[in-house]
């Protein structure tokens, strides 16, 4: 976990503030995913990059942007939050993109919005 | 419609036994079959990864199986350990976009 490290930890705010979550990476990969877990469900693919000028949507981006300002830094930006944006968020690096690369994660940021 | 479903839900053991938890896939095309380990307040960590050519894989006491005739994997753990409390989460490579889908995960919790 250590390799890959997201700030804050845990985020109060407020409905309809902007804030934005941060990851930052020492393994020198390529690949850079951000997730979110809620209770009950399994991850899900807010966006992916697979290098600094390569910007995806995955399964809900809805709410979501990213900037990948360096391959090292991948932030994700909530332009106006929402309750049902309260959930854990994590980032991942993957390298080479073959279909066996592994994944790591970071160690999450905890985001309640009221 | 690719997912992945597991089994059971949660599960508790007392330290010592073993377990085996349970995964259904239905994800085309299908590429590969990962257990990752999930402590709370932590992110995922990998097991193992298995393309649909290998039956079986190995890590410590944590063994996973594939079926990929009946799109089925199980992850055995031997001998659980206190440490091995945490969420167990099945994932699949493949779809059209080429990324991974999550299970829900397994809970599992072992007791003194």
């Amino acid at each position: 976990d250590a390799d890959v490290t997201q700030t804050p930890r845990n985020r109060i705010t407020k409905t309809g503030k902007r804030i934005m979550l941060e990851c930052s990476q020492t393994k020198g990969h390529d690949r850079m995913y951000w997730y979110r877990q809620d209770p009950g469900l399994g991850l899900r693919l807010i966006y992916y990059s697979f290098d600094v000028k390569d910007i995806n949507k995955g399964e809900i981006s809805d709410g979501y942007s990213v900037s990948r300002q360096a391959q090292a830094k991948f932030s994700l930006s909530l332009e106006s939050a929402i309750p049902n944006q309260t959930a854990l968020y994590f980032c991942a690096t993957s390298d080479w993109g073959t279909s066996e690369e592994t994944q790591y994660f970071g160690p999450g940021t905890r985001l309640l919005v009221l | 419609k690719n997912q992945v479903e597991q089994s059971p839900q949660s599960l508790i053991i007392l330290e010592g036994k073993n377990c085996t938890l349970q995964c259904n896939y239905t994800v085309s095309p299908f590429s590969n079959l990962r257990w990752y380990k999930q402590d709370t307040g932590r992110g995922p960590v990998s097991l193992t990864i298995m393309t649909f050519s290998e039956n079986t894989k190995s890590n410590g006491r944590y063994t996973a199986t594939l079926d990929a005739d009946t799109k089925q994997s199980s992850l055995h753990i031997t001998a659980s350990q206190l440490s091995d409390s945490a969420s167990y989460i099945c994932v699949s490579y493949g779809g059209s976009q080429g990324n991974l889908i999550f299970g829900k995960g397994t809970k599992l919790s072992v007791k003194p």
